[in-house]
């Protein structure tokens, strides 16, 4: 079945220093990808529509230019988070529509990635 | 986005019991709607998914009612077992985005 990776799953960063993580599909390409947020006990938020080959669309009061989204290939989607804080400690966790699937609506989601920002 | 509410928030359920767990939704142009089961410090999973023109769907102990004239779903569990402990989220999605429900918390006691 359709697979989505994340990597890294967690990481801790300095206060101001940027952090990249990469949500891939394995095995379908993802022409649109989504990032969520998820902060503890509570559920997931979506921040951005990731769309191969344009910009990124932002959900309303998620800041563009400190959540980075770069969407290069069908396989890949990045977020970096610009100079971080430690309010931007969180679960993210992106996901993938294939397409080409039975299921066009169904969204297949990675694991998640952990972020402490010290 | 869209809010879907979700009840309730936590639910204790003894083995073998139903669980059930119910949304509600605004946007009528939800089209799909998916439930995601979600383990601490993993991203959610599929569950189990219904369409709007569909009233009941079941795969193996999970059931969805749909009731689209009253824009309420929900999520029955039978037989309810430990390993089912998790956190649940109904949602709603069309084009873009889901539209996750608040979520709830369910424990299985033996």
């Amino acid at each position: 079945g359709a697979v989505v990776s994340q990597h890294p799953s967690w990481v801790i960063c300095k206060s101001g220093t940027s952090v990249k993580i990469e949500c891939r599909s394995l095995d379908f390409q993802a022409t649109t990808m989504f990032w969520y947020r998820q902060f503890p006990k509570q559920s997931l938020m979506l921040m951005a529509t990731s769309n191969e080959g344009s910009k990124a669309t932002y959900e309303q009061g998620v800041e563009k230019d400190k959540f980075l989204i770069n969407h290069a290939s069908l396989t890949l989607s990045t977020l970096t988070v610009t100079s971080a804080h430690p309010e931007d400690s969180s679960f993210y966790i992106c996901s993938a529509r294939d397409r080409s699937g039975p299921s066009y609506n169904e969204q297949f989601f990675g694991p998640g990635t952990r972020l402490t920002v010290l | 986005q869209q809010q879907v509410k979700q009840s309730p928030q936590s639910l204790i359920v003894q083995k073998g019991g139903i669980s059930i767990i119910n949304c509600a939704y605004e946007n009528t142009a939800f089209d799909y709607f998916p439930w995601y089961q979600q383990f601490p410090g993993k991203g959610p999973a599929l569950l189990i998914a219904i369409r709007p023109d569909v009233s009941e769907k079941k795969e193996g102990r999970f059931t969805i009612s749909f009731n689209k004239s009253a824009k309420q779903f929900s999520l029955h569990i039978m037989d309810s077992q430990p390993g089912d402990s998790a956190t649940y989220f109904c949602a709603a999605t069309v084009a873009g985005g889901v539209t996750f429900g608040t979520g709830t918390k369910l424990q299985v006691i033996p």
